[in-house]
């Protein structure tokens, strides 16, 4: 199985900084790599399929990079609204694997 | 606009069973990959089972294979899970979602197992 191992698991970001969160995976994933955001009692968000590539009404303060093993999430100018649990997720093969998880939170 | 609108949670006892449905709107059903995707209560996400779009392929997580199984009834734009054997370690939100690389999810429905 390939592993997803996120980093940090948890962040502490004032309003306005720029943040970015790691994906490591345990082998070559080309660029099939999606990014989640996911609030307290609801469903998850899609924010980014194929490593770089955002999803439809995602705003361009998201943005991906990376292929092969390593992967980078980064959210700019943060608002109150983008505090919240980011997940990756490889679909390279099966079984599809998320990361841990990073919980961003207010400083 | 997508709409996809899980059902069937509840509680069930351990080695019970459930169906979960998960009814699709707003695109072609019918050429889209389906996912069922699981929270268990203060956890991470774990993937459960992919379909194809025309049901040729579909993929379990080794914690479910041999007990839940995928499905999909095109014509009716529906999406199904059914789940044997069930155990306490799967209690969880159950989400749909759509599409390889997710697009879209539903809101989810709960499912306890418990005695």
């Amino acid at each position: 199985d390939i592993q997803m191992t996120q980093s940090p698991s948890s962040l502490s970001a004032s309003v306005g900084d720029r943040v970015t969160i790691t994906c490591r995976a345990s082998q070559d994933i080309s660029n099939y790599l999606a990014w989640f955001q996911q609030k307290p009692g609801k469903a998850p968000k899609s924010l980014i399929y194929a490593a770089s590539s955002l999803q439809s009404g995602v705003p361009s303060k998201f943005s991906g990079s990376g292929s092969g093993t390593d992967f980078t999430l980064t959210i700019s100018s943060l608002q109150p609204e983008d505090f919240a649990t980011y997940y990756c997720q490889q679909y390279k093969g099966y079984p599809i694997t998320f990361g841990q998880g990073t919980r961003l939170e207010i400083k | 606009q997508v709409h996809l609108v899980e059902s069937g949670g509840g509680v069930v006892q351990p080695g019970g069973s459930l169906r979960l449905s998960c009814a699709a709107s707003g695109f072609t059903f019918s050429r889209s990959d389906m996912h069922w995707v699981r929270q268990a209560p203060d956890k991470g996400l774990e993937w459960v089972a992919f379909i194809r779009y025309d049901g040729s392929n579909k993929y379990y997580a080794d914690s479910v294979r041999g007990r839940f199984t995928i499905s999909r009834d095109n014509p009716k734009n529906t999406l199904h899970l059914q789940m044997n054997s069930l155990r306490g370690d799967d209690t969880a939100v159950y989400y749909c979602a759509k599409a390889l690389g997710i697009d879209s999810w539903g809101q989810g429905t709960l499912v306890t197992v418990s005695s």
